[in-house]
């Protein structure tokens, strides 16, 4: 079945280091996006990219990287220099240029990141 | 900036209330509008607003988006402790926006028995 993996679903940093979240999708989607997630509030934008080899920053990019080397992957890098990393991180993708209702949007199952 | 707002925040009612969550956006090159039901993990999907004036429905729940207003209204009638998540509302825009997907807030819907 088609769909969005993310990995782990847990991850605990401990002080100055990098950590990894990894986001696949096989639907074939353009788009992907990654998103970050406090308790009780919305999503807000770390990055996305609309094509392979090319991402931007959304609102909340500092201390965050990401790649884009396959259509198929768009990992998230959380560095050291993100000094509250501590939330729920949601990957999604996108089926660009379907308008006529329904679903566009499929989301991974999210990671927790949690600093020790 | 583009920006999507949502109101209110935060929410408690009463099971059997009917409640109308608010979503207003700026966006420059706006294309879709769409919301969201999260109780748990990811979102899940409840509508897709692209068309003025046309409300949708899915059983108690319905939308409909004013692009005069620049806004969109969902409605949850005959609410159940079922109904208690967060409602997110996301702007889509395509072409000249690149492809940005905005989320607002989100209103965290605390519905007692």
């Amino acid at each position: 079945d088609g769909g969005i993996t993310q990995s782990p679903k847990y991850l605990f940093r401990k002080e100055g280091q990098n950590v990894t979240l990894s986001c696949e999708q096989n639907l074939n989607h353009d788009a992907m996006y990654w998103y970050r997630q406090d308790p009780g509030q919305g999503l807000r934008l770390i990055y996305y990219s609309q094509i392979v080899n090319d991402f931007q920053k959304g609102d909340i990019a500092e201390g965050y990287s990401v790649s884009r080397e396959k259509k198929e992957s768009f990992p998230l890098t959380v560095t050291s220099a993100q000094k509250n990393p501590t939330a729920f991180y949601l990957c999604a993708s996108r089926r660009t240029g379907a308008l006529k209702g329904g679903n566009t949007i499929y989301f991974g199952e999210g990671s927790w990141l949690t600093v020790v | 900036e583009d920006k999507v707002v949502q109101s209110p925040l935060s929410l408690v009612v009463h099971e059997g209330d009917t409640v109308t969550l608010n979503c207003s956006y700026e966006v420059t090159n706006f294309r879709s509008l769409l919301w969201y039901k999260q109780e748990k993990k990811a979102p899940t999907f409840l509508f897709m607003l692209t068309s003025s004036g046309i409300e949708k429905k899915s059983g108690r729940l319905s939308s409909i988006l004013d692009k005069k207003e620049l806004s969109s209204i969902l409605n949850i009638t005959a609410t159940q402790t079922g109904d208690s998540a967060i409602y997110l509302c996301a702007v889509s825009g395509e072409f000249n926006q690149g492809g940005k997907l905005i989320f607002g807030q989100g209103t965290e819907l605390s519905v007692k028995p």
